[in-house]
This record gives structure tokens, sequence and C-alpha cells, in this order.
């Protein structure tokens, strides 16, 4: 498998205000990562896959200017929530790819007031 | 475009009894198909994984899936549950045959293990 971190594990903060969202592989170099968002009760929607040394590439509805990723190495992608809103709130997860699989992070809630 | 279906959103169940969560997929192409567990506030962990060879999988917590080419099916079985087994279920599948590595999900089943 793939160990996969977060950071936070939950994060509150102000309407206006832009959260930074770092994703970790642990014990392997991911050339692939993923994020996604999940509402409550729902299932897990794909916002981006992340590619390291180039663009993420957005799926469609996700607003690229408003989600940042950044996949500077193969262990580290982070997103950045700019200008966050209260509809931003959800529970934000990644994943990376290893051997045809999706390992994913324990998520990260956030909650904007 | 690829869809999967998980017909039952909610299944409650009673502790030591067998249970079975149901996803059917629909792709015209050749797919891997995954069974992933979610418990409350935590991220997914794999339970299980077709790629390929047996129809028969095994997976982690005593699960076991069954691929069904003909009738486009992946169903999750355990024969005797626990109610640490009470968690969200998700299904999904992803394209091989068109290079993609995205996983399209199914909706969730909620299992439910009553003592």
């Amino acid at each position: 498998g793939a160990v996969v971190s977060q950071h936070p594990s939950w994060v509150i903060c102000k309407s206006g205000t832009s959260v930074k969202i770092e994703c970790r592989s642990l014990d392997f170099q991911a050339t692939t990562m993923f994020w996604y968002r999940q509402f409550p009760k729902q299932s897990l929607m794909l916002m981006a896959t992340s590619n390291e040394g180039s663009k993420a590439t957005y799926e469609q509805g996700v607003e690229k200017d408003k989600f940042l990723i950044n996949h500077a190495s193969l262990t580290l992608s982070t997103l950045t929530v700019t200008s966050a809103h209260p509809e931003d709130s959800s529970f934000y997860i990644c994943s990376v790819m290893r051997q045809e699989t999706q390992y994913f992070g324990p998520g990260t809630r956030l909650l904007v007031l | 475009a690829q869809s999967v279906t998980q017909l039952d959103s909610q299944v409650p169940v009673f502790e030591e009894a067998p249970v079975e969560l149901r996803c059917n997929y629909s792709s015209s192409v050749s797919v891997y198909l995954f069974w992933y567990v979610q418990y409350p506030n935590q991220g997914l962990q794999l339970l299980l994984k077709y790629l390929s060879g047996s129809t028969l999988v095994k997976g982690i917590n005593g699960f076991e899936a069954e691929f069904n080419k003909s009738q486009t099916s992946f169903h999750l079985r355990k024969p005797s549950v626990h109610i640490s087994d009470t968690a969200e279920y998700f299904c999904a599948v992803s394209d091989i045959a068109g290079g993609s590595e995205k996983l399209v999900f199914g909706k969730g089943t909620k299992l439910t293990v009553n003592p």
C-alpha cells in the first residue's frame, strides 16, 4: 500500500482568508496525487489531479484560481483555498496513485465562518 | 463514460449476520474495481481491489468481492459482521483501457451493525 498524511486535520478560518492543506506521501515517491472534496453524507468528488513538476489538471466546474494546487516534490502536494467562503466548508481528502491503486489520506475538515 | 451504482444507501444488519453490499458499474471498456471503507471523520481505507486474474477477491477484515463481467457487478460480502464494521462503504471503478487513473465512486452504502 501507501501511507498518506494530511495536515492540518481540521481548520477553522474566517471568510476571505486563505487556507493551505498539505498532503504527504510518507513511504514512496508519488508522481500523481489527487484532491477530492466530500460534502456531508455524500460521495467523493474529484477536484483535480496533481502531477509533480507540472500544472494540475482540474475537473470541470472547479475554479483553478480558487483552489491552487502545487506539487513541488514527489512527496508533497498542497491545496490552497483562496479567499475562502462558507460554501467552501467541506472535507478535503487527497490520495496518491501507486500500482494502479489510489491510497487516501485521513482528510482535512475545513470550516469557514 | 463510466458510472457506479450502489443500490442500497443504507443496510442495517445484526451482529454476526452475513451481509452483501451491491455495486454495479457501467463501462464500455475494461475496468479496475475497488471497495473502500470510510469510518466517521476519516479518509478512505482500501478494502480490496480487482485488477485482473481470479474474479473472487479477498480483502481485509474478512471481506470479499466477486467480479461478474456479464452482470457488470462487484458485490461486497462478509459472512459474519461485527459492530466495528459499521461504516460507509464506497465502490469505485477506474478506466484502465482509456489510460485514466481517475476513480469514479458510487454514492456509498452506510452499513450499520446492531447488537
